[in-house]
């Protein structure tokens, strides 16, 4: 059965700490993995996305991909009360040609 | 560029009731999906149209047909509404990977 898994939260953080988002997938022959922002009430944004093994980062984001142990990260450096959302991973899983979302996780920044 | 737009925004429904949720994207892609997505569910996909003229089932079909009415557009329809049909429907589209995913804003459909 395809998965993807991650903790709901809330991940609640101090601003301007750094905020660790974890998701874990179900196979390993997956390849593509993705990282959506949703505002309360708005739409998921692609915020980050990661093919290969090791660290990708774009500004304040760092998404982190391990295949071997099947989990990938979001780091989110000098985190602001505007990073306050819901954070979705997703995946292409092996076998699979369309995206298989997580739960996602609610992230709470606090001033 | 307005990117995806969906209408209607908000609808109520009686049980019975049809509708047809409209998609459009101006974006040139070639993959648009639709979504339902359930407090403590997630985001599942209901259908998706890999390219225009094709159209394949997701995890949640049933209760749901969809048309690619052209490259740009992409409806959803509902023939007989039923309570669990009530949710936030999103469209997506993506280039010919269909990796990377934008959004529509959203239709929120509740059936009495």
């Amino acid at each position: 059965q395809k998965e993807v898994e991650q903790n709901s939260g809330p991940l609640s953080v101090p601003e301007g700490a750094i905020a660790s988002l974890n998701c874990t997938y179900s196979d390993r022959g997956s390849q593509s993995f993705f990282w959506y922002r949703q505002y309360s009430g708005k739409s998921p944004e692609l915020i980050m996305f990661i093919y290969s093994n090791g660290d990708k980062e774009d500004g304040r984001f760092t998404a982190q991909l391990n295949k071997a142990s099947q989990y990938v990260s979001l780091l989110i450096r000098d985190s602001q009360p505007s990073d306050s959302a819901t954070y979705l991973c997703a995946a292409i899983l092996s076998g699979y040609s369309t995206l298989t979302f997580g739960k996602g996780t609610m992230l709470l920044v606090s001033p | 560029n307005a990117g995806v737009t969906q209408t209607p925004k908000f609808q109520v429904l009686k049980t019975g009731q049809s509708m047809t949720l409209q998609c459009a994207q101006d974006m040139n892609h070639n993959s648009m999906y639709w979504y339902r997505q359930d407090p403590g569910m997630g985001l599942r996909l209901i259908y998706y149209s890999a390219s225009e003229g094709t159209t394949d089932k997701g995890e949640v079909p049933n209760g749901y047909n969809v048309s690619r009415l052209n490259k740009r557009e992409f409806s959803l329809r509902l023939e007989s509404a039923a309570p669990s049909q009530t949710s936030v429907y999103f469209c997506a589209s993506a280039t010919g990977s269909g990796y990377e995913q934008y959004f529509g804003p959203g239709t929120r459909l509740t059936v009495t």
